[in-house]
């Protein structure tokens, strides 16, 4: 059961640009969370959102906000991007807020680079 | 607050010999732990998790682990790994409250050698 797409595949921007990235969940999953993966480093949760509400939030700037939609799609946006924005970012989506009980299903992630 | 520790950056292994990953973690409330498999340009996938129950889980690939509340540890083993086990390995727990977001430890890079 997984099924999670993420676009684009890779990204380069520029210091101080925005852009906004793309999740796709399962048909019926209505959670999503986002992780942050710097190079070498393990997955850092950014955020998650319910029914399209935020439920959760990392140790991350208000320049990293998020977007849920009806339709099990969902969009990462970063504004003013930084140098150590630089990093994998993955969405993993699951069924509810059943908590851990309900797998977390990762998608390949969005390579970002900031130049 | 939770943190996880895995203590080894990188594995080698010979295919077929076993192996075994360590992982530590710490948190002031009961937690559920998780193994998560990482290949080359890929998301991760869920190896094993621990809720309750019996201390020694059983996952995919032939891969088990055990919970040990004393030691607060979460150890990966596979009797015998083949080549296509190289990948990154990440250990993760997440609270029994709120949202069910992942707490990563920094990863093992398992290197099966022919």
């Amino acid at each position: 059961e997984t099924g999670v797409t993420q676009s684009p595949t890779h990204l380069i921007k520029t210091r101080g640009q925005q852009v906004t990235l793309r999740c796709s969940s399962q048909s019926g999953h209505n959670t999503v969370s986002w992780y942050q993966q710097a190079l070498g480093q393990g997955p850092q949760f950014i955020f998650q959102y319910y029914r399209e509400e935020e439920n959760g939030r990392g140790n991350f700037p208000p320049r990293f906000s998020g977007l849920q939609f009806p339709n099990y799609s969902s969009e990462l946006n970063v504004n003013a991007l930084e140098l150590d924005d630089s990093a994998l970012y993955l969405c993993a989506s699951s069924r509810g807020l059943a908590g851990v009980q309900d797998t977390q299903y990762f998608g390949p992630g969005t390579r970002l680079t900031v130049l | 607050a939770q943190s996880v520790t895995q203590l080894d950056s990188q594995v080698p292994v010979f295919e077929e010999a076993p192996v075994e990953l360590r992982c530590n973690y710490s948190s002031s409330v009961s937690v559920y732990l998780f193994w998560y498999v990482q290949y080359p340009n890929q998301g991760l996938q869920l190896l094993l998790k621990y809720l309750s129950g019996s201390t020694l889980v059983k996952g995919i690939n032939g891969f088990e682990a055990e919970f040990n509340k004393s030691q607060t540890s979460f150890h990966l083993r596979k009797p015998s790994v083949h080549i296509s086990d190289t990948a990154e390995y990440f250990c993760a727990v997440s609270v029994r409250t709120g949202a069910n977001n992942l707490f990563f430890g920094t990863g093992t890079r398992l290197t099966v050698i022919p």
